[in-house]
């Protein structure tokens, strides 16, 4: 079956670092690749999404691109901010279904002044 | 436009108790689905639904049910709630075909003793 894996946290960088996040994936077929954010006590927010290979999705300063390749997802941002501290999912849904996703453990980020 | 919500917010339940956690959404989406996220184990989807009078069993169904009476609302049930369902529960909906983001509720935090 569609997995995901993504690196272990917590990451933990001062502010204005330069921030990546791995995500891998396995899955039939094309999937569409999200990554989301979640800040304490919160929902889930999509951060950022690519439908198709060489696709780069962006937001807030944050960036990744679908490398069918490597099958890889990783999420960078040039510098990062206290404000960015929260737990990152990496995710794919397979397009054919019912869009079920199917999620990353999540890294959680920890910006220090 | 309120977008995704969960009622209750907590609750502490007794092992054996029932109950059910409600999530309604207000975008007229088709598809709605609930996950649960521990901790390690990012989100997992229990049940799904793809319209009304509709529902699909994702991968930890065991032990909860589910129904889609109205379009808007998807209900999740725990007939004899065990500790092993200590968890937090989110829903998310979805719009049917092309845009594959799913919306996510802030989620229902559940204790079972």
């Amino acid at each position: 079956g569609d997995s995901v894996t993504q690196m272990e946290g917590p990451v933990t960088l001062s502010e204005e670092a330069f921030l990546t996040i791995n995500c891998t994936y396995t899955a039939t077929g094309y999937p569409s690749l999200f990554w989301y954010v979640q800040y304490p006590g919160e929902g889930l927010q999509l951060l950022l999404k690519a439908t198709k290979a060489d696709d780069k999705g962006s937001n807030k300063g944050f960036e990744a691109t679908y490398r069918k390749e490597t099958t890889s997802f990783h999420l960078e941002k040039g510098s990062v901010q206290v404000s960015d501290s929260a737990v990152y999912f990496c995710a794919l849904s397979d397009p054919t279904g019912y869009s079920t996703l199917t999620f990353g453990k999540g890294t959680m980020l920890l910006v220090s002044p | 436009n309120a977008g995704v919500t969960q009622t209750p917010k907590f609750r502490v339940l007794k092992t054996g108790q029932s109950m059910t956690l409600l999530c309604a959404q207000d975008m007229n989406h088709e598809y709605m689905y609930w996950y649960r996220q521990d901790p390690g184990m990012g989100l997992r989807l229990i049940h799904y639904s793809v319209g009304e009078g509709t529902t699909a069993k994702g991968e930890v169904p065991d032990g909860y049910n589910v129904s889609r009476l109205k379009k808007q609302n998807f209900l999740l049930g725990l007939e004899s709630a065990a500790p092993s369902q200590t968890s937090v529960y989110f829903c998310a909906s979805k719009k049917r075909g092309g845009e594959e983001t799913q919306y996510f509720g802030p989620g229902t935090r559940l204790l079972v003793l």
